[in-house]
């Protein structure tokens, strides 16, 4: 069984552009984690999803940040426009069962960096 | 505030010598405790989630215990391989994880 997958593994970009993470869950994973951990500091929860709706968005930083799961399948991580302290990686998760199923599944990451 | 921390930051190991690793937390509404290890450029990797005060559950050399207050990873005879990030994250009401900053564990062979 394929685990989670995330693209790219790394990206660079300038302050004020445009990126797109995306992360493929493990086929038949109801529920959807983004999480973010800058350097030094502990994995941060971003936002849940269940299927195609959010769950819970509470750890978003700000409106530069939008998330969607289409169809309820993979999802996009888009930062517009990117900051510096965007800087970390960017973890996704899922896991089956109901609502909040506890163990989640992780993909490899996406490390940002902004310059 | 809902806190979670992990000691030591790092722990150097000779192969063979035994440890534990700690967990303390202050969340309300807890709903579980996951152990995860994490090597280096990889995504956080399952190993334990601990539901109740006075559960344990093992796998291989890696045992895991939780109180009212904390969990512990205990490591019998560790070997390199073990060498990884420990983290530990509580399970909030609301289904979202608090994780800890993680302990680094060396093990020389």
């Amino acid at each position: 069984e394929a685990g989670v997958t995330q693209f790219p593994s790394h990206s660079v970009i300038e302050k004020g552009q445009t990126v797109t993470l995306r992360c493929d869950p493990i086929s038949g994973h109801d529920n959807l984690y983004w999480y973010r951990r800058v350097m030094g500091k502990e994995i941060k929860f971003l936002l849940h999803f269940v299927k195609e709706s959010k769950q819970d968005e509470s750890g978003m930083p700000n409106n530069r940040f939008l998330a969607e799961r289409t169809g309820g399948t993979y999802s996009t991580l888009k930062v517009q426009p990117a900051e510096l302290e965007d800087s970390g990686v960017y973890f996704c998760a899922s896991s089956g069962g109901g609502i909040g199923s506890y163990e989640q599944y992780f993909g490899p990451g996406t490390r940002l960096t902004v310059t | 505030e809902d806190q979670v921390t992990q000691s030591p930051e790092a722990l150097r190991l000779q192969e063979g010598e035994s440890s534990s690793l700690n967990c303390s937390y202050t969340v309300s509404g807890l709903r579980g405790l996951f152990w995860y290890r994490q090597d280096p450029g990889k995504g956080p990797e399952f190993l334990f989630t601990l539901y109740s005060a006075g559960e344990e559950k093992e796998k291989e050399r890696l045992k895991a215990t939780l109180t009212k207050k904390e969990s512990f990873l205990h490591i019998t005879a560790p070997k390199p391989e073990d060498s990884a990030t420990y983290l530990c994250a509580v399970v909030q009401s609301n289904y979202q994880l608090i994780w800890g900053a993680g302990t680094k564990l060396i093990i020389k062979p």
